[in-house]
């Protein structure tokens, strides 16, 4: 059974902290997504990684940036954190060679506070 | 306009009833399509794809409808277990998903 879990459930941080979010996959996948949900937005995906080192913008980057040292776990860093960044941050991952692109394994999400 | 539009609902049905929710897509370039199922304060979790000849999974339905960019979701003998919201999710490439705002559904005794 594939697992992706997220270091914290709950979060509260203080404006201008720097906030380091863990998202770990069990299944040796290759790709990992970073994603935040806003009521009335949906999903939008921050950042995105194909593989170790490797990294990729997605449609918000901006205020964010991304590690990727270990193929099994994909980290999500709020520079400066914003109130603006207060949000439910999901972290994904799809099956290695997956036919279906759409099955993503979702991480129970972190719930962020910036205060 | 946004690239994925839902109706945010809520739908309010009582349990048996049949529901069906449409959504629609902008980029006519689009791959793939998804229906993903939400419950409150959890992780959105796969539901079924949809393809063009449409697809059953039980008491659910996907269509899709190149022509006229839309997709569809139907819930025939609606259970107070399906209460949940439903993403439409369009694959626009290389594994990056859009996903719409979803659509909320109540099913009550």
């Amino acid at each position: 059974d594939v697992k992706v879990t997220q270091s914290s459930r709950y979060l509260v941080k203080r404006t201008g902290e720097k906030v380091f979010l863990e998202c770990v996959q069990d299944m040796d996948h290759e790709n990992m997504f970073w994603y935040r949900q806003d009521p009335g937005l949906g999903l939008r995906l921050i950042y995105f990684s194909y593989d170790v080192k490797m990294k990729e913008k997605g449609d918000i980057p901006e205020g964010y940036s991304v590690s990727r040292e270990k193929k099994e776990r994909f980290s999500l860093i709020l520079e400066s954190a914003s109130t603006n960044q207060t949000s439910m941050y999901l972290c994904a991952s799809p099956p290695r060679a997956a036919g279906d692109v759409g099955e993503q394994y979702f991480g129970p999400g972190t719930r962020l506070t910036v205060t | 306009r946004k690239e994925v539009e839902q109706d945010p609902g809520p739908f309010n049905v009582p349990e048996g009833a049949t529901v069906a929710f449409n959504c629609t897509y902008s980029n006519s370039a689009s791959q793939s399509f998804f229906w993903y199922r939400q419950d409150c304060r959890k992780e959105p979790k796969l539901l079924m794809s949809v393809y063009s000849s449409g697809n059953e999974d039980g008491r659910f339905t996907a269509q899709l409808n190149r022509a006229s960019q839309y997709i569809s979701l139907l819930i025939r003998d609606s259970k107070l277990s399906d209460s949940a919201t439903y993403l439409c999710v369009v694959n626009t490439g290389f594994q990056k998903l859009v996903f719409g705002t979803g659509t909320r559904l109540l099913v009550s005794p």
